[in-house]
């Protein structure tokens, strides 16, 4: 079964850090693109991040752009984003995706949340 | 940027009936047309690629249509589990995938 599982989502406090993780299954990992991408409460996603199967690439939302990190570890077959300096608007559901033709998610984690509140 | 516009932000349906949801781009984004499914508490779903193409395991009561800045989605007769927010997708230069603000499909 073609499966993604985030963890790594808890309560920070404002300035703090966080990694998130995605561990892939049931596909080759190494071949395919991957995002994060966010959806806060009662609003629609957001693309956070993207990264090349290879990892030689990443591009990043103008919002988090200098604070995420997105990395990937095809030996262990799971996609990380490390987030410094979070905060408040930070908070949401990530969710890591599959990417296909450079923009449809075919398969979605079931989702970490991260609040970032004093 | 390109933006995606939803209409209508609700739709008030019921079991049965047909739901045609619109997304408008504010400019050309081809046939790069997603549209996914969520439902509360859940990660979006995949139903529609390539403005008209279903994804693996969507029925075939939901269709895409549309190309350039107009697109639709389409269920043709509404079952219980259909109701959910709908959320269109596009791919452009930058950012390099953008969804619309959704449309809620409620029981009437």
């Amino acid at each position: 079964e073609v499966q993604l599982v985030e963890s790594g989502g808890g309560i920070v406090q404002p300035g703090g850090s966080l990694r998130l993780s995605c561990a892939a299954s049931g596909f080759t990992f190494s071949n395919y693109w991957m995002n994060w991408v966010r959806q806060a409460p009662g609003k629609g996603p957001v693309w956070v991040s993207r990264i090349k199967s290879d990892g030689s690439g990443t591009t990043y939302a103008d919002s988090v752009k200098g604070r995420f990190t997105i990395s990937r570890d095809n030996a262990k077959n799971t996609l990380y984003l490390q987030m410094n300096s979070l905060r408040a608007e930070d908070t949401a559901v990530y969710y890591c995706g599959r990417d296909r033709n450079y923009y449809y998610l075919d398969v979605w984690g079931n989702g970490t949340t991260v609040t970032v509140s004093s | 940027e390109i933006v995606l516009t939803q209409s209508p932000a609700t739709l008030s349906l019921s079991p049965g009936e047909r739901a045609t949801l619109s997304c408008r781009a504010s400019q050309s984004v081809s046939n790069y047309l997603a549209w996914y499914q969520q439902k509360p508490g859940q990660a979006p779903r995949l139903l529609i690629y390539d403005a008209s193409n279903r994804a693996t395991g969507i029925p075939t009561r939901f269709s895409g249509s549309g190309s350039g800045t107009d697109f639709t989605l389409t269920i043709s007769s509404l079952e219980p589990e259909d109701f959910a927010v709908y959320y269109c997708q596009q791919r452009g230069d930058w950012p390099p995938l953008a969804f619309g603000g959704g449309t809620k499909v409620e029981i009437k």
